[in-house]
């Protein structure tokens, strides 16, 4: 069972065009990060959500949680060819250690 | 202190042979995690430990799999009698402890990837 939710889980757009990423779950979480991977790397943090209805912005990308901590976006505005990678969101719950529960991830990919 | 680091990158290994990894985690986090990642998928967890204690593994961890992290500082996570099913990216973090490592993140290290032939 898969209890966080990613959508799409592949995009293919052109440079200069807007994404939304869907990260979504019937589960309450304490916070909701997102990372980006890279081929043969680790996932780097991009942003941290802990409030419902935060919105916390990053350069062209705007992240939102969700009013009830259930699902989360992350929207890209003008994406570029450094945008390409694997977005995951993750959910922490309280009282469990930190311990994370990611989303499969949305693979992008920009095309000049 | 330049993060997380994890050692070997890669590793290439017969089935049935013993293989172990190492993780060094950035020196103030007291909490160390271990995930492994197949491809297509995210990371899934695998255990955890605050300092030297571990306090939790999943049940995706056979007992073919064991972790240590002695005197709270780097951490081993060996896997005895490879099969196949083994090969993935294993992926190590490192956060402060309490919630506060939950709320900023953790930092990921750029992984041991595994191939059993």
């Amino acid at each position: 069972t898969q209890l966080l939710e990613q959508s799409p889980q592949f995009l293919s757009i052109q440079e200069g065009e807007n994404l939304t990423v869907y990260c979504n779950s019937s589960s309450v979480f304490s916070s909701l990060q997102w990372y980006r991977q890279e081929p043969g790397e680790g996932p780097v943090l991009l942003v941290t959500v802990v409030t419902g209805g935060e919105v916390k912005k990053l350069k062209r990308l705007t992240f939102q949680f969700g009013d009830a901590r259930k699902d989360s976006s992350l929207h890209i505005t003008a994406a570029q060819p450094g945008d390409t990678g694997l977005y995951l969101c993750a959910g922490a719950r309280r009282n469990q250690g930190g311990k994370l529960i990611f989303g499969q991830g949305t693979e992008l990919s920009v095309k000049p | 202190d330049t993060g997380v680091s994890q050692d070997p990158r890669h590793k290439i290994t017969k089935r049935g042979q013993n293989v172990t990894f190492r993780c060094d985690p950035i020196s103030e986090h007291n909490r160390l995690y271990w995930y492994r990642q197949t491809l297509g998928q995210g990371p899934e967890f695998l255990t955890y430990f605050q300092n030297e204690a571990q306090l939790e593994k999943s049940r995706l961890l056979s007992d073919r799999f064991s972790a240590e992290r002695p005197k709270g500082s780097f951490s081993t996570l060996e896997i005895q009698r490879t099969e196949q099913g083994d090969s993935a990216m294993y992926l190590c973090a490192s956060s402060p402890g309490g919630d506060r490592g939950a709320n900023y993140g953790y930092t990921f290290g750029s992984g041991t990837r595994l191939t059993v032939v």
